[in-house]
């Protein structure tokens, strides 16, 4: 089973600032790594597929970059709307598991 | 607009059983594999079980095989979960999710549902 590491646990950014968030693999998922975003409340919205694809409707200040068993999403300049949990999620192999989660948060 | 929409949460004493739905609207459901993750309180996303298009392959997380069953209704465009011999540790958040690429399986998820409840407790 592929377990996935998120680091830092917590982000604390100003708006404006570059976010960078790191989700590392226990073996390597190729380019089979997703990103999410979450805000109280709400359902995961899916960011990035595939590594470096963004889905529909998300603004290009997000990038994805990485393969193998190391991954990066990179927020160019946070907005007010960005301070919320990041999720990686590998889909190489059974179970499709996530990652423990990023926290950016308002310094 | 592409749209899923949860039912069936609730309290439910442990041992006990419960059916979640999730009907789909706005895409071609049959067309693609459906899942359930799950959030527990203050916690992060886990899966739980994902269902092929057709229907005719199933996948389950260890901590659910063997008491949960997922199954789909294509002609309906709703997707089940049947959990059985709920235990406290299945409290949480359920939301269905849609695969990005028809007919993949095993898939990012691009369309979630608003999540239904479930609390497990005496």
């Amino acid at each position: 089973e592929i377990v996935l590491t998120q680091s830092p646990a917590t982000l604390s950014l100003s708006p404006g600032e570059r976010a960078t968030l790191s989700c590392r693999a226990s073996q390597s998922v190729s380019s089979y790594l997703a990103w999410y975003q979450q805000k109280p409340g709400q359902a995961p919205r899916l960011l990035i597929y595939d590594a470096s694809n963004r889905a529909t409707g998300i603004p290009a200040r997000f990038s994805g970059s990485g393969s193998g068993t190391d991954f990066t999403l990179t927020i160019s300049s946070l907005e007010p709307e960005d301070f919320a949990v990041y999720y990686c999620q590998q889909r190489s192999n059974w179970p499709p598991a996530f990652g423990g989660g990023t926290k950016v948060e308002l310094k | 607009e592409v749209q899923l929409l949860e039912s069936g949460g609730g309290l439910v004493q442990p041992g006990g059983s419960l059916r979640l739905s999730c009907a789909a609207s706005g895409f071609t459901f049959s067309s693609y594999a459906m899942s359930w993750v799950r959030q527990a309180p203050g916690k992060g996303l886990e899966w739980v079980s994902t269902i092929s298009d057709s229907g005719g392959s199933t996948y389950y997380a260890d901590s659910v095989k063997g008491r949960f069953t997922i199954s789909r209704d294509n002609s309906k465009n709703t997707l089940y979960l049947q959990m059985n011999r709920l235990r406290a540790e299945d409290t949480a958040v359920y939301y269905c999710a849609k695969a990005v690429v028809a007919a993949r399986h095993r898939d990012a998820f691009d369309i979630w549902g608003q999540g239904t409840m479930v609390t497990v407790s005496s």
